[in-house]
């Protein structure tokens, strides 16, 4: 069945550092992939997504790049704070399925 | 503030009984999804109804069941509870069901079995 893979973490950064988070996926048909993040004590936020290969989804600095021909969905950001620090999940849809998503990455950022 | 309400936020039970949980969906989202999450087996979806019919099932337990009501607000019901059970318990909803819908998340139930 469909399934999404994540890098293990936890993933431990100094402010202003640059982060990859990878991402890949599995999936027959053409699904959406989506980044979402948990902040401490809170429920899920979307964070970007991207529906079809090529598109590149971006928020809030962040950015991913649906990339079919590696079926991979990383994410990625040129100067991390602080408050970024949470538990990122990657996750994929296809049309009238619920989301699958990947087990997360919990990502520390240190001042 | 997803526009998904849950409640309630926390709850504490005794093994072998049951609960409610309670889904409020974004105002004219039809989908409904429910979700546990613990930290052995990470987000699982469980179920999902659109626009009050069951969709898809996931990893649900025949001790867990759920429905979606006329005013599209869902309830999932958790009986025979055991200790494993304690968990983050989300509900998500969407518009409809097309693949690059946005799935919003409620800020969840904890269910605590002791």
């Amino acid at each position: 069945g469909d399934s999404v893979t994540q890098m293990e973490g936890p993933v431990t950064l100094s402010e202003e550092a640059f982060l990859t988070i990878n991402c890949t996926y599995t999936a027959t048909g053409y699904p959406s992939l989506f980044w979402y993040v948990q902040y401490p004590g809170e429920g899920l936020q979307l964070l970007l997504k991207a529906t079809k290969a090529d598109d590149k989804g971006s928020n809030k600095g962040f950015e991913a790049t649906y990339r079919k021909e590696t079926t991979s969905f990383h994410l990625e950001k040129g100067s991390v704070q602080v408050s970024d620090s949470a538990v990122y999940f990657c996750a994929l849809s296809k049309a009238g399925t619920a989301l699958i998503f990947g087990k997360g990455t919990t990502l520390s950022v240190s001042s | 503030d997803s526009g998904v309400t849950q409640t309630p936020k926390h709850l504490i039970t005794a093994t072998g009984q049951r609960v409610t949980l309670r889904c409020s969906p974004r105002s004219g989202d039809l989908s409904v999804y429910w979700y546990q999450q613990s930290l052995d087996q990470g987000l699982q979806f469980l179920i999902q109804y659109y626009n009050g019919e069951e969709r898809a099932k996931g990893n649900i337990l025949e001790r867990f069941s759920a429905q979606q009501f006329p005013d599209l607000h869902s309830e999932l019901n958790l009986s025979s509870l055991e200790l494993g059970d304690s968990a983050l318990y989300f509900c998500a909803s969407s518009v409809e069901q097309a693949a690059g819908n946005t799935i919003y998340f409620g800020e969840g139930s904890w269910l605590t079995v002791v």
